[in-house]
């Protein structure tokens, strides 16, 4: 099946750990996506790249990272310079207009 | 700066009764405007893509419509299992990329 897969669906993190998220996708769409979402909040986006090796920062990119090594793969990487890092993930892809969401990762630090 | 604001934050229905919810936008220029269905814990589902002002797309007991400050979802004669967040979101035909801007959602309960 075509699709977007985010791995682990819960995370849990201790304080001044960095923690990496996967998101891949097999459906040969060239941009990827990263969105945060907090209770109340929309979703908000950290990372994007639109094609393999290139990416840019979203609007709330602090004390994030990610790469795209492979047009498949877009990793995000939450560092413990992330003050508030409990969240819900998204990854998403799109070939043109419309995206496509993951079932998202749940991030919790304890 | 894009805005998304949807209206209401929720909504309680009984099974049957239709209602429509709001998603008023201000963009620079609108390359597209989208709705999904978020299910609690889930990753939100694509439902429709509206481009420009008079345009209207269905599915099932659902109806998109769009004019040029707001879109409406209407719900048909709505049935438990539409229970769900649906989300709006705009993509500005001025960004570089086409990342979204999105609402903050309303929360749909049907009671049976």
């Amino acid at each position: 099946d075509g699709g977007i897969t985010q791995s682990p669906k819960y995370l849990f993190r201790k304080e001044g750990q960095n923690v990496t998220l996967s998101c891949e996708q097999n459906l040969n769409h060239d941009a990827m996506y990263w969105y945060r979402q907090d209770p109340g909040q929309g979703l908000r986006l950290i990372y994007y790249s639109q094609i393999v090796n290139d990416f840019q920062k979203g609007d709330i990119a602090e004390g994030y990272s990610v790469s795209r090594e492979k047009k498949e793969s877009f990793p995000l990487t939450v560092t413990s310079a992330q003050k508030n890092p409990t969240a819900f993930y998204l990854c998403a892809s799109s070939m043109g207009v419309e995206a496509f969401f993951g079932q998202g990762t749940r991030l919790t630090v304890v | 700066e894009d805005q998304v604001t949807q209206s209401p934050e929720a909504l309680r229905l009984q099974e049957g009764e239709s209602s429509s919810l709001n998603c008023s936008y201000t963009v620079s220029g609108l390359r597209g405007l989208f709705w999904y269905r978020q299910d609690p814990g889930k990753g939100p589902e694509f439902l429709f893509t509206l481009y420009s002002a008079g345009e209207e797309k269905e599915k099932e007991r659902l109806k998109a419509t769009l004019t040029k400050k707001e879109s409406f979802l209407h719900i048909t004669a709505p049935k438990p299992e539409d229970s769900a967040t649906y989300l709006c979101a705009v993509q500005d035909s001025g960004a570089g990329s086409y990342q979204l801007t999105f609402g903050k959602g309303t929360k749909l309960s049907v009671i049976p």
